[in-house]
């Protein structure tokens, strides 16, 4: 069964601590992960695209990485306004899964 | 990327009643999708909406409540029908694009509170 599972479901962190949030998947065949950020009420924000095992993208503070079973978003040294619920997906061709997403508080 | 307009952004509904949410993209696509997203869960989807056809609904939404017009390759809409306060969500209207790796965007979210 294809399946996207995201961990922590939350985290804190202090400004200027860096940590890694994970997206661990079974599918059948992936045509892509993305990750986004969303803030509180409002509409996923996109951030990265990944399509093969060892791709990186980065953007400011964020690294993402991708392996055959999961993928990681690398935050350094977060400021406060990084605090967000992050949300992995993944595109099988045929359908789009997405994870619960991990709610970030980047405390100053 | 694509830049999506959702309007309503919020709105306070009176049990009962019908919301239509509209969703502008500033170019043309062929996949348009409809999810909702209800307080501190992920997102489902809907509908799929392609130009020209009508809706494809996931199991356990309907076009009696949802239903969606699709009317160009730059507009949709998606009607909240009879609503009562389970209906309270944010409702997202997002995109493929192929041309930027299959990747799909979503527009700012319609927060939508039934009272």
């Amino acid at each position: 069964e294809d399946q996207v599972t995201q961990s922590p479901e939350a985290l804190r962190l202090q400004e200027g601590e860096s940590s890694s949030l994970n997206c661990s998947y079974t599918v059948s065949g992936l045509r892509g992960l993305f990750w986004y950020r969303q803030d509180p009420g409002k509409g996923p924000e996109f951030l990265f695209t990944l399509y093969s095992a060892g791709e990186e993208k980065e953007k400011e503070r964020l690294k993402a990485t991708l392996t055959k079973k999961e993928s990681f978003l690398h935050i350094t040294a977060p400021k406060p306004e990084d605090s967000a619920t992050y949300l992995c997906a993944l595109n099988t061709g045929n359908q789009f899964y997405f994870g619960t997403g991990t709610s970030l508080t980047v405390i100053p | 990327s694509a830049v999506i307009s959702q309007k309503p952004s919020r709105d306070i509904c009176q049990r009962g009643t019908s919301l239509t949410i509209q969703c502008q993209v500033d170019s043309q696509v062929t996949m348009m999708f409809w999810y909702r997203q209800q307080p501190g869960q992920s997102l489902t989807l809907i509908a799929t909406a392609n130009q020209g056809s009508e809706a494809t609904y996931e199991s356990g939404f309907v076009i009696d409540k949802f239903p969606i017009s699709r009317p160009n390759l730059t507009f949709s809409t998606l009607t909240v029908s009879n609503m009562s306060p389970e209906d309270s969500s944010i409702y997202l209207c997002s995109v493929e694009v192929p041309k930027l790796g299959n990747t799909i965007y979503f527009g700012e979210g319609s927060w939508l509170t039934v009272v």
